[in-house]
């Protein structure tokens, strides 16, 4: 069974300062690997993927994650934070492989960035 | 840009009695699920439909839980009889089958309180 790992509950962030919110998985074989974010009560809203290839992957609103196979991790960073940033985040693993057909997504338990002015 | 709807966004209930969540996925898109999601962790998945089809079910409450998915468009979750246990978000998210494309895009959620 697969699994993630989100170490911090809570990252506290300076406006203008790099990010970086950690994320490591199990899962059998290689995995498919994704970003969301959620406002206050609202839906996920996708950040990026990996799923093969170059192992740093760039998403939606300057955020970028690289894949480390070796350490099973799939950290989310940006290069300067903003205050509209503040959010909470969600790493999520998938098999590659799922002959079932299944393609449910594990989730983190979640971290909330909280970017001060 | 295309959106999966999901209604009531919110909804309070007193136990035992029905609940219904209504979903509709992108347009084009094969693949729905329902993510229950409880305060302070992370959506776990309900229950998953390929077209009208069931694929996974395994973590769906199913002596009280029901979900369908009638002519593979639309969906429908239920509860009945709602226990307080239940109270969380319910999201809707949809994804192609087609492609590369292995995102799932979420609905805006149900939050559900039962009284």
């Amino acid at each position: 069974a697969q699994s993630v790992a989100q170490p911090e509950d809570q990252v506290n962030v300076a406006e203008g300062n790099p990010l970086t919110v950690k994320c490591t998985y199990s899962v059998s074989g290689n995995p498919y690997l994704f970003w969301y974010v959620q406002y206050p009560n609202r839906g996920l809203q996708f950040l990026l993927k990996y799923i093969t290839g170059d192992n740093l992957v760039k998403g939606s609103y300057g955020f970028e994650a690289e894949f480390n196979k070796s350490q099973t991790s799939f950290h989310l960073k940006k290069p300067s934070a903003l205050v509209s940033d503040s959010a909470l985040y969600f790493c999520a693993v998938r098999p590659l492989l799922m002959d079932t057909g299944r393609r449910a997504l594990t989730f983190g338990s979640g971290t909330r960035l909280q970017v001060q002015p | 840009e295309a959106e999966v709807a999901q209604s009531p966004r919110y909804k309070i209930t007193e136990k035992s009695q029905a609940v219904a969540f209504w979903c509709d996925p992108i347009s084009g898109h094969a693949t729905l699920y329902w993510y229950r999601q409880i305060l302070g962790q992370g959506p776990e998945l309900l229950v998953q439909f390929q077209d009208e089809s069931v694929v996974d079910d395994s973590q769906l409450p199913k002596d009280r839980f029901s979900a369908e998915r009638l002519k593979g468009v639309d969906s429908t979750l239920k509860i009945q009889p709602a226990e307080l246990g239940d109270s969380a978000m319910y999201l809707c998210a949809s994804s192609s089958s087609r492609g590369s494309s292995y995102e799932q895009y979420f609905g805006p959620g149900t939050r559900l309180t039962v009284t």
